[in-house]
């Protein structure tokens, strides 16, 4: 069964504007990682954030934990175009559970 | 390095054929998967082995069976294939597997069966 929930299902904006993305999940973990997944690809691994740290940023990409409230969210800065994919959280405590996904759409 | 690579990249099955999905990785991970992705439901996995010599079962494993050749290979085989089983499979590597680590994922096969 699926952990984490992403939120929302589709996202459509223009480049240029941020985007973030929600993820809520179940139980405890001891990290959780978020993947891009380009159409017609395998999942590439963005960021992985543990269960003691509250705030990451790799390049445009931020991503904040909240354990009390078991919810991630994923954050692009200045989006473009070649950011169309979707993204997908994954949580970690004794195997790995991904979500169903966010399908971002970034308009030039 | 090309990292996690699958064969095929597409296959067509009828009802009750066999067939083996092929997984190599060349980075020297411990620790390999296999996942299903089916629309809306993210991906769950079906067998992993978190090293050469050992296999355990997923969430899904039931229509499938795997065998870790050794650490760089990392099989999937449909012994009679329903169409429940159509779907895109995705293999993964990671260094360890009791640690939450990354893990890197091939292109995919997808898989229709008739």
């Amino acid at each position: 069964s699926q952990q984490g929930e992403e939120d929302p299902q589709a996202l459509s904006i223009q480049e240029g504007e941020n985007a973030t993305m929600n993820c809520s999940y179940k139980t405890s973990i001891n990290n959780l990682q978020w993947y891009r997944q380009n159409s017609g690809r395998g999942l590439v691994h963005l960021i992985l954030i543990r269960s003691n740290e509250r705030e990451k940023h790799s390049g445009r990409l931020r991503v904040t934990l909240d354990t009390s409230k078991k919810s991630s969210s994923l954050l692009i800065t200045a989006s473009r175009a070649a950011d169309t994919a979707s993204y997908f959280c994954a949580t970690y405590n004794n195997d790995m559970r991904f979500g169903a996904g966010t399908r971002l759409t970034v308009k030039p | 390095n090309a990292g996690v690579t699958q064969t095929p990249k597409f296959q067509v099955l009828k009802t009750g054929q066999s067939m083996t999905l092929q997984c190599a990785q060349d980075m020297n991970h411990n620790s390999m998967y296999w996942y299903r992705q089916d629309p809306g439901m993210g991906l769950r996995l079906i067998y992993y082995s978190a090293s050469e010599g050992t296999t355990d079962k997923g969430e899904v494993p039931n229509g499938y069976n795997v065998s870790r050749l050794n650490k760089r290979e990392f099989s999937l085989r449909l012994e009679s294939a329903a169409p429940s089983q159509t779907s895109v499979y995705f293999c993964a590597s990671s260094g360890r597997q009791g640690a939450g680590d990354t893990q890197y994922f091939g292109p995919g096969t997808r898989l229709t069966v008739l």
